[in-house]
């Protein structure tokens, strides 16, 4: 069964910081990985979406890599602000047909101003 | 357009309501889920229909039936709730298809259910 595990659970770094946030999963047949921020009480919003055969995406200042063969995945924000401030969550998705994401719990970030 | 909608925002229902949550989307995805999620949890699928016909149910509990009238519509039916059923109820929706581009999960902002 797929698991995907986040680290850390928490996060505070002052503004202007470089920063990484880690997801590993258990089982490398996927078909993409994406990673989401949400605010809190609100929804998800997509950041980055990384196919199987990708090794990364790019988006303003953020960065993510994906090494499926060791089931790794890494995003990357570059310059840290306050409005980064939320829960970044990581999710696979399966290749087995009509399956949906697999959620990791979470990392939540605080950037001080 | 990438807009998921989610009616209403919030809900207050008691364990005797029968009351039902509305998802939208005119992106047209034809896959739509519907994703529970508990404070400080991430979300666990409960549902997910693709092309009008219910494909996974994760073994929810029949006091919500969910239904998907039209490729643009999901509803979530909610009959004889306890309060442990109180979350936020998220209605996502996604180009099916095995791999590519489109094959993005767009999330809507969510109904927060609080069950008295």
């Amino acid at each position: 069964k797929q698991e995907v595990t986040q680290i850390p659970a928490a996060l505070s770094v002052p503004e202007g910081e470089n920063l990484v946030l880690n997801c590993s999963f258990t089982d490398s047949a996927i078909y993409n990985l994406q990673w989401f921020r949400q605010d809190p009480g609100k929804g998800l919003t997509s950041l980055l979406l990384i196919q199987s055969s990708q090794r990364e995406q790019t988006s303003g200042r953020l960065n993510a890599s994906l090494d499926k063969s060791s089931g790794r995945s890494t995003l990357y924000i570059a310059a840290s602000q306050p409005g980064d401030s939320a829960t970044y969550l990581c999710a696979v998705r399966p290749n087995q047909a009509g399956t949906a994401l697999i959620f990791g719990k979470g990392t939540t970030l605080s950037v001080s101003s | 357009d990438t807009e998921v909608t989610q009616t209403p925002k919030h809900l207050v229902m008691g364990m005797t309501n029968k009351k039902s949550l509305k998802c939208e989307q005119h992106m047209g995805h034809r896959a739509m889920y519907w994703y529970k999620q508990k404070a400080k949890k991430p979300p666990e699928l409960m549902f997910v229909y693709s092309y009008e016909k219910l494909s996974i149910n994760e073994s929810v509990p029949s006091r919500f039936s969910p239904e998907c009238p039209n490729s643009s519509l999901l509803n979530l039916h909610l009959h004889a709730l306890q309060p442990e059923d109180s979350a936020l109820y998220l209605c996502a929706s996604s180009y099916p298809g095995l791999a590519g581009p489109k094959n993005i999960q767009y999330f809507g902002a969510g109904t927060r259910l609080s069950v008295l």
